[in-house]
């Protein structure tokens, strides 16, 4: 299996346009994570899919941001519109389920808004 | 809501020596506790995890860890690291008052010096 993929790697986009991040979890895996790292408050859960349902968006920091998951295979994350507070490695995540699941992280989106 | 606290931001060591990295967590019913490491530029992997039964757990690189449910604590312990053990490690407990959710800790970064 190739793994969590995440697309872009890499994003640099101006304050207040959109962004889209996008992530494939593993096939068979019914639950998909979406976590911000940065320096200053380290790595944090903005929201948590089980079978495509959001089971906990406590973590989403503002209506700026949005999630979907449209199928088993496919989730984004949306930035609208963004500012530079905004910078950090967004990762997303999968586990065979809801509970105590290894998760499977992918390599993560660096987003730089100027 | 559990949580865990990790107190070493950084801990730097010498090749070969030993190493422990420290982590409690808030008490609770049940508890679930795992390791994830993060090498540079990479999403996290998990280490190791306890779930039930033994309380000493390991990985396959020579990682430990002792669940110790009088001292709340699950502290990772190496008894002799190489120069690619440099990464940063998350202790992460799974929150079982509510949605299930892994809570992580704020990271150690492991530093091993030649």
């Amino acid at each position: 299996d190739a793994g969590v993929i995440q697309s872009p790697r890499h994003e640099v986009t101006e304050m207040g346009q959109e962004v889209t991040l996008r992530c494939k979890p593993i096939s068979g895996h019914n639950s998909l994570f979406w976590y911000r790292q940065t320096m200053m408050r380290g790595l944090e859960l903005l929201i948590y899919f089980n079978n495509n349902v959001p089971i906990d968006d406590s973590g989403m920091p503002e209506d700026r941001f949005s999630a979907k998951m449209p199928n088993a295979s496919f989730s984004t994350l949306k930035i609208q519109p963004s500012e530079p507070r905004d910078s950090a490695v967004y990762f997303c995540a999968s586990s065979l389920g809801q509970g105590v699941y290894e998760q499977y992280f992918g390599p993560g989106t660096r987003l730089t808004v100027t | 809501a559990q949580s865990v606290t990790q107190l070493d931001s950084q801990v730097p060591v010498f090749e070969e020596a030993p190493v422990e990295l420290r982590c409690n967590y808030s008490s609770s019913v049940s508890v679930y506790l795992f390791w994830y490491v993060q090498y540079p530029n990479q999403g996290l992997q998990l280490l190791l995890k306890y779930l039930s039964g033994s309380t000493l757990v390991e990985s396959i690189n020579g990682f430990e860890a002792e669940f110790n449910k009088s001292q709340t604590s699950f502290h990772l312990r190496k008894p002799s690291v190489h120069i690619s053990d440099t990464a940063e490690y998350f202790c992460a407990v799974i929150d079982t008052s509510g949605t299930y959710k892994y809570i992580f800790g704020t990271g150690t970064r492991l530093k091993v010096l030649a």
